[in-house]
């Protein structure tokens, strides 16, 4: 199994580009979750996924879009970046309790 | 919502050495996860505890639901143990503390 993988690994966006993050897992989870990590602090919760199909607003929702169009798969959308969504972006999956993530994303927006 | 404080901060031990990590919470939580972020960014989940005691190697953590509360165990120390420990409760999502910085030295 590859787990939870991401792309791309790093990418530099200009203020008002859009971009979209790739998320994919072959561990036949119906969880998935994508958070950002800021400098010194935790992880904070995006959006998430109960399953294909299902999608739901986290903790810090705004300027991000995601769709489930199956289980493995959960795309991040940025639509107009903004230099306040430079951040890491964690992706990661669970079959219920214990999450598993991904290697991560690195963002910045100039 | 619930808040998640994680202690110490920082922290620097010298290799061979044990160590406690605490995380208050503020509320009644589902469970509870420890994870490790290593200094490439990697997170790797530790243990998945929302009660009593469990021990993995060097490792072991117990929670106190009743008094809201985890601790995790560090005995003798590596400097592979170098990194972010972090926290992280469940009500209806997983909401993390800021982290244990921890940095083992050799």
């Amino acid at each position: 199994n590859a787990g939870v993988t991401q792309t791309p690994k790093f990418r530099i966006l200009k203020i008002g580009q859009s971009m979209t993050l790739q998320c994919t897992q072959d561990m036949n989870h119906n969880y998935m979750y994508w958070y950002r990590q800021d400098p010194g602090m935790g992880l904070k919760l995006i959006y998430y996924s109960v399953g294909a199909g299902i999608t739901d607003k986290g903790e810090v929702p705004n300027g991000y879009n995601v769709s489930r169009s199956t289980t493995e798969d959960f795309p991040l959308r940025l639509e107009l970046a903004a230099p306040s969504q430079t951040s890491v972006y964690f992706c990661a999956s669970s079959p219920g309790g214990t999450q598993y993530f991904g290697p991560g994303t690195r963002l910045l927006v100039l | 919502g619930i808040q998640v404080e994680q202690s110490p901060p920082d922290l620097i031990l010298q290799e061979g050495a044990n160590s406690t990590l605490r995380c208050n919470f503020s509320d009644s939580v589902n469970n509870l996860q420890w994870f490790h972020q290593n200094p490439w960014g990697q997170l790797i989940n530790l243990f998945y505890i929302p009660s009593g005691t469990k021990q993995n190697g060097r490792l072991s953590a117990t929670t106190v639901a009743t008094e809201r509360y985890s601790l995790l165990y560090i005995s003798s120390s590596q400097t592979t143990d170098s990194g972010v420990y972090f926290c992280a409760v469940d009500t209806n999502r997983l909401a993390f503390g800021k982290g244990n910085q921890v940095v083992v030295i050799p």
